[in-house]
């Protein structure tokens, strides 16, 4: 079956502060993976997207993610968060099909 | 361009009506799908597709019914609303299965 974990609902980090959102998938061929972001009060934006080549790859905004095939995990981080990265997280996975499922979402808080 | 529209941007049910959201987008694109979005569960798909005459199911179907006559339009009927469908739902388009999913505004959705 098609799936995504985030195991983390909720988290806080200080500003300037590194980051890391995990996000665990089940899917039975080569996924395809994203992460996007959505700001409060606002639609979801695309972060970044895997679905093949180099296993780590750069989205917009300074986020990056990892494919680990052998882990199941695509986590997202960031070097230095800041304050107007608070908003939520999602990590989403789908295949050749074209239906995506999205996980419960990560809740990210900034500290100043 | 508009992107991807929705109406409308609010709506109040009564319990045992029945509604169509309505989803237009001008990209050419061929997929379309619904989701809703409820605290602590993320983004849940309804229903998708891959291009004019054909739909699936996706993870939380029941009660919901779609039809793709057109490219441009992917309208989403509640059949009997119950208070269970109080949610906000969007519908997102994307080129292809790797392509990001471009959402719209979302419809907040009150069944009382």
């Amino acid at each position: 079956a098609q799936s995504v974990t985030q195991p983390d609902i909720h988290i806080t980090v200080s500003e300037g502060a590194s980051l890391e959102l995990r996000c665990n998938y089940s899917y039975g061929a080569t996924p395809y993976l994203f992460w996007y972001v959505q700001s409060p009060g606002q639609g979801l934006q695309l972060l970044l997207k895997y679905f093949s080549g180099d296993t780590l790859v750069q989205g917009i905004k300074g986020f990056e993610a990892e494919f680990k095939r052998s882990q199941s995990s695509f986590n997202l981080r960031k070097p230095s968060v800041h304050w107007s990265d608070a908003a939520e997280y999602f990590c989403a996975v789908g295949g050749y099909t074209g239906k995506l499922i999205f996980g419960q979402g990560t809740t990210l808080q900034v500290k100043p | 361009n508009a992107g991807v529209t929705q109406t409308p941007k609010f709506q109040v049910l009564k319990t045992g009506q029945s509604m169509t959201l309505q989803c237009a987008q001008d990209m050419n694109h061929e997929y379309m799908s619904w989701y809703r979005q409820d605290p602590g569960m993320g983004l849940r798909l309804i229903h998708y597709s891959v291009g004019a005459g054909i739909t699936d199911q996706g993870e939380v179907p029941n009660g919901y019914n779609v039809s793709r006559s057109t490219t441009e339009d992917f309208p989403l009927r509640l059949l009997s609303a119950a208070p269970s469908q109080t949610s906000v739902y969007f519908c997102a388009s994307s080129g292809g299965p790797r392509n990001e999913q471009f959402f719209g505004p979302g419809t907040r959705l009150t069944v009382l």
